[in-house]
């Protein structure tokens, strides 16, 4: 069982922006700014959209966006593309490497 | 260019033992912890294990802890995962993953490998 919570599913249409929640503790996501956010095509390799809770690597557009308050981080999709579509997983650090901090993931469909 | 390439998956009796392996090039390997996720079918993304930059802490998931061993090799930019007593519920594909930031892991994980698929069954 996993420590953070996500929604199972969000929608949208095509332009719209839809925002993925990631509910954590104070232990993890509340306790350290080291959130992060991966995309996954089906039968494709987790890809890094979003480190230290509002980075971007290099490549990746500036639709993607993350933020943090408390014990819940945010991915906010803006302009939603039809790529978009993906499973979308968080992660925190937790101090300690000694426990998995994986969300369930949220699967996005784009309308 | 960076690139992780994970080895050594296949099909395995249960009770027995298999050893992955991740290659890595085009970064300094041996300033980075190096991960261990694996995801089984139809299921979603667990952290394994974890080895430090220099090899001189690991860390394990509760589900892997005294069955898996993450070792590396600096001088071959290789990191090892090697799993014993395997379970059916081990089955997943493997990926090796490297950390966004040097030195201390951050469980953030920059680049991955394309897996590899255990299978445990008899």
């Amino acid at each position: 069982q996993s420590p953070l919570t996500q929604p199972r599913s969000v929608s949208g249409s095509p332009g719209q922006s839809v925002t993925i929640s990631c509910t954590g503790t104070i232990s993890d996501v509340g306790a350290y700014n080291y959130v992060s956010w991966y995309q996954q095509h089906p039968d494709k390799a987790p890809k890094l959209i979003i480190y230290d809770v509002n980075k971007r690597p290099s490549g990746v557009p500036d639709r993607f966006s993350g933020s943090k308050s408390g014990n819940t981080a945010s991915l906010i999709i803006s302009g939603l593309q039809a790529e978009d579509e993906a499973d979308y997983y968080c992660c925190s650090y937790e101090g300690t490497n000694t426990y998995d901090v994986f969300g369930p993931g949220t699967k996005v469909t784009v309308l | 260019q960076v690139h992780l390439v994970e080895s050594g998956g296949g099909v395995v009796q249960p009770g027995r033992s298999l050893r992955l392996s991740c290659a890595a090039s085009g970064f300094t390997f041996s300033s980075y912890g190096i991960h261990w996720v694996r995801q089984a079918p139809g299921k979603g993304l667990e952290w394994v294990a974890v080895i430090s930059y220099d090899g001189s802490d690991q860390y394990y998931s509760d589900s892997v802890k005294g069955r898996f061993t993450i070792s590396r090799d600096n001088s071959k930019n290789t990191v090892y995962l090697q799993m014993n007593s395997l379970r059916a519920g081990d089955t997943a594909v493997y990926y090796c993953a490297k950390d966004v930031w040097s030195g201390s892991s951050t469980r953030q994980f920059e680049y991955w490998g394309q897996g590899t698929l255990v299978t445990v069954s008899s």
